[in-house]
């Protein structure tokens, strides 16, 4: 099983729609949690943290069940500026070799007109 | 922009060759980890160097190897190329070894070939 699994995607919705990512991941010693955003032929950037209590910006929300070691990521009103593959992200907490960050494979988004 | 440079932006390689990638971090960043992504999949931790250290290594053999300089500057050296290191080579710096907060500012990466 894969650290970290995300929907194979990809996802094509029309501007203003709502959509969900998931993701799960199989380590349950892991201590922290974000998703990155990728755009095309361009290097990752973080999106936003996750945390057990969930947490929004914006038009996104972020949700932690660390019961069901599963987190989602919400896209509300699609803009055609949210294209681009987003990376579900998970660190183990500390130095070492745990301190590095796991990504899952991601998951491509299309917002079209 | 990040302020994280790498070089060269693309190269081209053949089997059996060997490859340095450099990589200059964000001002008063002391940390610099180097990922692996090939096409379609997500970036794979190769190794984190912290004030000149390594300081973890993911699942990559020997013939993976890496610098930091004092003026927390990376290499990452690769030698006898294989097929399967084309990618793109991603370089991230950040502050202390523990980044919790998750967030690793990436350069735009080397993408390397292997023909």
């Amino acid at each position: 099983r894969k650290e970290v699994e995300q929907d194979p995607g990809p996802f094509n919705v029309p501007e203003g729609a709502t959509v969900a990512f998931n993701c799960t991941y199989s380590n349950s010693a892991s201590q922290s949690f974000f998703w990155y955003r990728q755009d095309c032929r361009k290097e990752p950037k973080l999106l936003m943290s996750v945390y057990s209590s969930g947490n929004e910006d914006g038009r996104f929300t972020a949700q932690l069940n660390r019961a069901s070691q599963y987190i989602s990521l919400l896209i509300r009103d699609s803009k055609l500026s949210d294209s681009a593959t987003y990376l579900c992200v998970v660190n183990m907490g500390y130095g070492g070799s745990q301190g590095n960050l796991i990504f899952g494979k991601g998951t491509k988004l299309s917002v079209k007109p | 922009e990040t302020g994280v440079t790498q070089s060269p932006t693309h190269l081209i390689k053949t089997r059996g060759q060997q490859v340095t990638l450099r990589c200059s971090s964000q001002s008063g960043h002391n940390t610099v980890s180097w990922y692996q992504q090939a096409l379609g999949q997500g970036p794979q931790f190769i190794f984190q160097y912290y004030r000149e250290e390594e300081n973890g290594r993911g699942n990559f053999p020997p013939r993976f190897s890496g610098l930091q300089f004092p003026n927390y500057s990376s290499e990452l050296n690769v030698n006898a190329l294989e097929l399967d290191d084309s990618a793109l080579y991603l370089c991230a710096s950040s502050t202390g070894t523990n980044p919790n907060t998750g967030e690793l500012f990436f350069g735009e990466g080397s993408r390397l070939t292997v023909l």
